[in-house]
């Protein structure tokens, strides 16, 4: 099965910084990826999918992710963090029979 | 207008009991999940079903038991409940394998 890996548990920056999270991914095919966010006793809202194409791909909220299939990576970042970016992020990894796996997440803290 | 709604949102419940947690979506999608999240956030899929069928059963103790009247419900009925069953419970639905959350629904066995 596929699985998802998160590095960074938890990750720290100030506000107006830029962002990187890091997502590594196992998977024998081309995956379906995803990056989630998940603020404080809410459900998990999408950021950005990749499905095919362009490997850089925009979200919402001025995220971008970026896949790498040399390094299995899809990695999310934004140039200018901003307080209310304070949240738990998913990455997800998905097959084409919908089986969809989480990392364990990294939480980011935003310093004002 | 809700697309993935659960009820309860809160469940607090004694050990041993027998509880159920509703889920419904609006979107249209055949398959929907659901999601344990554990207290360090960790997601651990537990069940998908597409189209009424159980795709993904995920080594889940057989007390906990999901149900797909349709393909826009998926319920999960969980017996003698444990202390370890406290969690955050999320149901999802997707279409092209892009998912869409519930709000969750904490359940805290005591």
């Amino acid at each position: 099965a596929q699985s998802v890996t998160q590095p960074d548990i938890h990750i720290t920056v100030s506000e107006g910084a830029s962002l990187e999270l890091r997502c590594n991914y196992s998977y024998g095919a081309t995956p379906y990826l995803f990056w989630y966010v998940q603020s404080p006793g809410q459900g998990l809202q999408l950021l950005l999918k990749y499905f095919s194409g362009d490997t850089l791909v925009q979200g919402i909220k001025g995220f971008e992710a970026e896949f790498k299939r040399s390094q299995s990576s899809f990695n999310l970042r934004k140039p200018s963090v901003h307080w209310s970016d304070a949240a738990e992020y998913f990455c997800a990894v998905a097959t084409n029979n919908n089986d969809m796996r989480f990392g364990a997440g990294t939480r980011l803290t935003v310093k004002p | 207008d809700t697309a993935v709604s659960q009820t309860p949102k809160y469940l607090v419940t004694q050990m041993g009991n027998d509880k159920s947690i509703k889920c419904e979506q609006n979107l249209g999608h055949d398959t929907m999940y659901w999601y344990k999240q554990d207290s360090k956030k960790f997601l651990k899929i537990m069940f998908s079903y597409n189209n009424k069928e159980l795709i993904i059963n995920e080594t889940v103790p057989n007390r906990f038991s999901p149900k797909s009247p349709d393909k826009a419900h998926l319920n999960l009925h969980i017996n003698s409940l444990e202390l370890g069953d406290s969690a955050v419970y999320f149901c999802a639905s997707s279409k092209n394998t892009e998912a869409f959350f519930g709000q969750g629904t904490r359940l805290t066995v005591v």
